[in-house]
Formats: C-alpha cells, structure tokens, sequence
C-alpha cells in the first residue's frame, strides 16, 4: 500500500532490551523523521534524515540510534530500553524539506 | 530552547459553536502549520501558513500567520462532532517546534 507504515504498532519490552521501530514510506520522500509524543510534552523530534545515509540529531535523540541505508527506510533503535523511553512514537515524511510532513499510524512502546 | 505555547490547552463545546485556539512563541518562525490528531492515528495537516500576514482556510477552518511571525491562530467554524481531537500547531525556523495540542470536545 502506498504510504508511510510503521511497525510493530504496539511493543512490550523490558529495561535493557533493544528494541528497532520500522518506518517504511512508498513516496521517495527524501526527509524522514521520528518523534514521540508524551503527555504534557507534545511532539518532540528525535532524529532526522533529509537523504539515503544522512542523518542528524533533533532535540531529544539520548538513547536512541537511527540508520537510513534505504530512502524508503529509517528504523529507530533504542540500544537498552528505560523506562522513560515508554512513549509513542511517530514517523514522518516529507519531499519538500520540514514542510507538510505526513505521519505514519505511530507506534506505542512499554517498557516494564 | 524554542518554545510554543498553545491555548487552551482543552475546550468543551456545543456542536454548532465557533472554536478559536492559538500558538504564540518568543521566537520568530518562518512557516506555521497546524496539525489534528485522532485517537491512535498520527497527526494530519490541516493548514500551512508561509508569510507573515498570511490568511488561509480550508473549508470551515481559517488560519493566520502573526504579523511579527510570532503567532498563529486557528478558527473552526459551526463546529461539529468529527472535529473532535487534539489540534497540534508547529512553527518552523529551520526544524518544526510542536505545540502541546488543544483538545477539543464537543457536547452533545
């Protein structure tokens, strides 16, 4: 289907575990991004990529790793699961730059 | 950092009423962009505002662009129940600032 997909949708993991979020987008968009959305604090971004094997920090990326090898790819790694990484998490993508992002369904992590 | 602030923060209204929500910031943007969110799905744009002054709609919603590049504003006109969920505004200088999100009830 065409779109941007993200996967699992739901995950239970446990602190110290590594866990990989898959973002999947059939547009080519050449930027994605990954953010999470926490009560009281909105969305927040975690990482970016505005290419194929470029990527760079937004403004919560502690703890978390990202790799795009793919354009259509960005999966996100959290290396040792906390319990603060309990969260929803969000992917994006855009062909134009920051504008006009389209979101995937979001995935929403527990970390126990 | 860059902060937003968006008011009010939630809002109980009658289906028919007007809604005025908004985002002010200490910093200057250069686009202006608000999102809605349903339960479970990711946000979706609604309106994108790229000049200071600019004023656009989108059906029964309308959107401002702050003359200082400071605010923006969204208006929802004779609101009904599908207008229900949590509206994000973002600024951008250069990444994209979320607001936290109005979110909207409509009684019945």
């Amino acid at each position: 289907d065409a779109g941007i997909t993200q996967s699992p949708r739901y995950k239970i993991t446990e602190t110290g575990r590594q866990v990989t979020l898959m973002c999947h987008q059939t547009w080519s968009h050449s930027y994605m991004f990954w953010y999470r959305q926490d009560l009281g604090h909105g969305l927040r971004l975690i990482y970016y990529s505005a290419a194929a094997d470029i990527t760079d920090k937004g403004e919560v990326p502690d703890g978390y790793v990202v790799s795009r090898s793919k354009t259509e790819n960005f999966p996100l790694t959290l290396e040792s699961a906390t319990r603060s990484q309990t969260s929803v998490y969000f992917c994006a993508s855009t062909g134009g730059g920051y504008n006009e992002q389209f979101f995937g369904p979001g995935t929403r992590l527990t970390v126990l | 950092g860059q902060q937003l602030n968006q008011s009010p923060q939630s809002m109980f209204i009658q289906e028919g009423e007007d809604v005025s929500m908004n985002c002010t910031s200490s910093s200057i943007f250069n686009t202006w962009l608000w999102y809605k969110q349903e339960p479970g799905e990711g946000p979706v744009l609604l309106i994108a505002l790229y000049k200071a002054g600019e004023l656009t709609s989108n059906g029964r919603l309308t959107a401002q662009f702050g003359i200082t590049r400071k605010d923006s504003f969204l208006n929802i006109s004779a609101s009904i129940p599908s207008d229900v969920g949590i509206y994000f505004c973002a600024g951008q200088s250069p990444h994209i600032i979320f607001g936290k999100g109005t979110r909207l009830h409509i009684l019945p």
